[in-house]
């Protein structure tokens, strides 16, 4: 079993909708988590960074964490033909460099 | 703006080859770090490089070295390519948690 996972799509929307993409994890050690975007033929951009639980919003977008169900949320409201692209979760326990990516689940939001 | 630039885009290479992906960033990041992206596998570390000469190893290790000799510069090399080497390669510098990334270098092995 992977220690991220993540649905890989596609995952296909109307221009508009409320999106909800999602990560489970099995170490509870993870303390950071991150959501990256990756458009086709470019590398991931840092998009939403948490610590801990709690929610985190940056426009359209909020980052949930939920530690006790050990699942990672990224919502984006209002979506936009730009927001077509891969997303990626990533996480990291308190010590160390290393970031544990999931499988990235691509997103096609239709005009 | 923080820039990531990686040797080439796409490359062809035949088995038992050896093969160099350079990468340079411009911001004097200490950290920097190589994955290989595969489909549903997502980004896998095979080395990260906290200073000049200094290495630690990944993930996924085997089968690559890599050098880092000026802090700008951090490459991958494989000694022996094979074909389960068929993958994109990524290539971060980070500062505090956000690691910038590169465009890639998609590396056919044949």
């Amino acid at each position: 079993q992977k220690e991220v996972e993540q649905d890989p799509g596609p995952l296909s929307v109307p221009e508009g909708a409320i999106v909800s993409l999602n990560c489970t994890y099995s170490n509870s050690a993870f303390q950071y988590f991150m959501w990256y975007r990756q458009y086709s033929r470019k590398g991931p951009e840092l998009l939403m960074y948490t610590y801990s639980s709690g929610n985190k919003e940056d426009g359209r977008f909020t980052a949930q964490v939920d530690k006790s169900s050990k699942y990672i949320s990224l919502f984006i409201r209002d979506s936009q033909p730009s927001d077509s692209a891969t997303y990626l979760c990533a996480m990291r326990p308190n010590a160390g460099n290393m970031l544990t990516f999931g499988g990235g689940t691509r997103l096609m939001v239709k005009p | 703006d923080v820039k990531v630039t990686q040797s080439s885009r796409y490359l062809v290479k035949r088995t038992g080859e050896k093969v160099f992906l350079e990468c340079v960033q411009d911001m004097d990041h200490e950290n920097m770090f190589w994955y290989r992206q595969d489909p549903g596998l997502g980004l896998r570390l095979i080395y990260f490089s906290y200073d000049v000469k200094m290495k630690e190893k990944g993930d996924i290790p085997e089968g690559y070295s890599v050098s880092r000799e000026k802090k700008e510069r951090f490459s991958l090399i494989l000694e022996s390519a094979s074909t389960n080497q068929t993958s994109m390669y990524l290539c971060a510098s980070k500062v505090t948690d956000t690691q910038y990334f590169g465009p890639g270098t998609r590396l056919t092995v044949l």
